[in-house]
């Protein structure tokens, strides 16, 4: 089925390490962002990119990096893990921005940092 | 800053019961704002999405409504099923160049017993 697909489902991670969540999606959309969802709070936006090459900075992007090369994939970086970065991280992507575009979402990853 | 409120946070009801989830924002100025379903472990499904210039969209048992002036949105269930429980999360989209991030608020987690 054509959507957002994220891996790994589930990390755990020891403090300072580093790891790479990976975003792809087969929709042909244009933006991509990253949100994370911490226990009782809403989503918030990490980084997100409206295309190929360009990217910036969201709510909380503190800890955090991505990069797009391709339309397709959006990957999201963490560098020296922290306890405070233990989340539940989305990516979605939508097709454009404004009134008529909705967003979808893929299924998460969940991460522990220990 | 756009905050977004989600009243009750929590709701019990007895399956066949109608029922109704609210969510207010604070700054009027919108694109859109989006229903979205959330299952425990799981991602984000959409429900609906209302563009500002709308006052409502249906999908099978859900309804959902805008009013922008007044920054507030329901989302109307009917005939409610065990199978409905899940967390519901609105959120907007703010209208405004290089305003791309979805403003969520917390939930309403429902639960329709049997």
């Amino acid at each position: 089925n054509a959507g957002v697909t994220q891996t790994p489902k589930f990390r755990i991670l020891k403090i300072g390490q580093s790891m790479t969540l990976q975003c792809a999606q087969d929709m042909n959309h244009n933006y991509m962002y990253w949100y994370r969802q911490d226990p009782g709070m809403g989503l918030k936006l990490i980084y997100y990119s409206v295309g190929a090459g360009i990217t910036d900075k969201g709510e909380v992007p503190n800890g955090y990096n991505v990069s797009r090369s391709t339309t397709e994939d959006f990957p999201l970086r963490l560098e020296l893990a922290a306890p405070s970065q233990t989340s539940v991280y989305f990516c979605a992507s939508s097709y454009s921005w404004g009134r008529n575009y909705g967003y979808t979402f893929g299924s998460g990853t969940r991460l522990t940092v220990v | 800053k756009q905050e977004v409120t989600q009243i009750p946070a929590a709701l019990s009801v007895p399956e066949g019961e109608n029922l109704v989830l609210n969510c207010s924002f604070t700054d009027s100025a919108i694109y859109n704002l989006q229903w979205f379903r959330q299952d425990p472990g799981k991602g984000l499904t959409s429900l609906l999405l209302i563009q500002s210039s709308q006052r409502e969209q249906t999908s099978g048992r859900l309804n959902a409504s805008l009013d922008k002036s007044s920054g507030r949105s329901t989302l109307y269930i009917a005939a409610s099923q065990p199978g409905d429980s899940a967390t519901y999360l609105c959120a907007v989209t703010l209208s405004g160049a290089g305003s791309y991030q979805l403003t969520f608020g917390k939930g309403t987690k429902l639960s329709v017993i049997p």
